[in-house]
């Protein structure tokens, strides 16, 4: 079983709609990151997270620490949103290592 | 202010030899963090450096070291590689465990 958790692995949007992904994780953590892959490998981290909700732009991240989930929300999608997110947590029952969800590869058609 | 560097960017290797490669953190970030990624793991911690300590350390066999400099720069080393450590390496910098990431263009090691 994986510590962390991402869904869906897949997701396919027109132009302008809502996007959700989710992560959940299965022990405290002390952060966790959201990042984003575009197709040749470069990482962008997007949020990082330790309680409530942050915003930037068209992106919107939230945690729930006491049901241990995170959701990352995209408004008013666009196909420059094409890219591979993955969250990544801090566990705390590891030192604070490191662990990443499996990606959600997202495609937006125009 | 200049980015996380990696050298080199590719690089080819053969079984059983040895790669170094080398990461340069955003000025002012004393600590690195490494990470592999392949197509079917995904992306692993391989470990994490603060002021030229080894803060943590993933699961990975004792063929996969690294250490950092005083400047911060980082590197890892893989001796007797296999097949399966072909893979993309990445390194990000970051002031402290608190703060944003900043990850580098990495190395895409192809061992042969």
């Amino acid at each position: 079983k994986n510590e962390v958790e991402q869904s869906p692995q897949n997701l396919t949007a027109q132009e302008g709609e809502f996007i959700t992904i989710n992560c959940s994780y299965s022990v405290g953590i002390s952060a966790l990151h959201w990042l984003q892959q575009h197709p040749g490998g470069g990482i962008v981290s997007l949020f990082m997270l330790s309680s409530g909700k942050k915003k930037h732009g068209r992106l919107i991240a939230t945690i729930n620490i006491q049901e241990k989930h995170s959701s990352l929300h995209i408004t008013a999608s666009h196909p420059r949103d094409s890219a591979v997110y993955i969250c990544a947590a801090r566990l705390t029952n590891t030192g604070n290592q490191f662990y990443f969800g499996t990606g959600t590869s997202l495609t937006v058609i125009p | 202010k200049a980015g996380v560097t990696q050298t080199p960017r590719y690089l080819i290797k053969t079984r059983g030899q040895q790669v170094t490669l080398s990461c340069s953190p955003i000025s002012g970030h004393r600590s690195v963090s490494w990470y592999q990624q392949t197509p079917g793991q995904g992306l692993q911690f391989l470990f994490e450096y603060f002021s030229e300590t080894q803060r943590n350390k993933g699961n990975f066999p004792g063929r996969f070291s690294g250490r950092q400099f005083s400047n911060s720069r980082s590197e890892m080393n893989v001796s007797t590689l296999e097949l399966g450590d072909s893979a993309l390496y990445l390194c990000a910098s970051f002031i402290g465990p608190a703060d944003t990431q900043y990850f580098g263009p990495g190395t895409r090691l192809t061992v042969l």
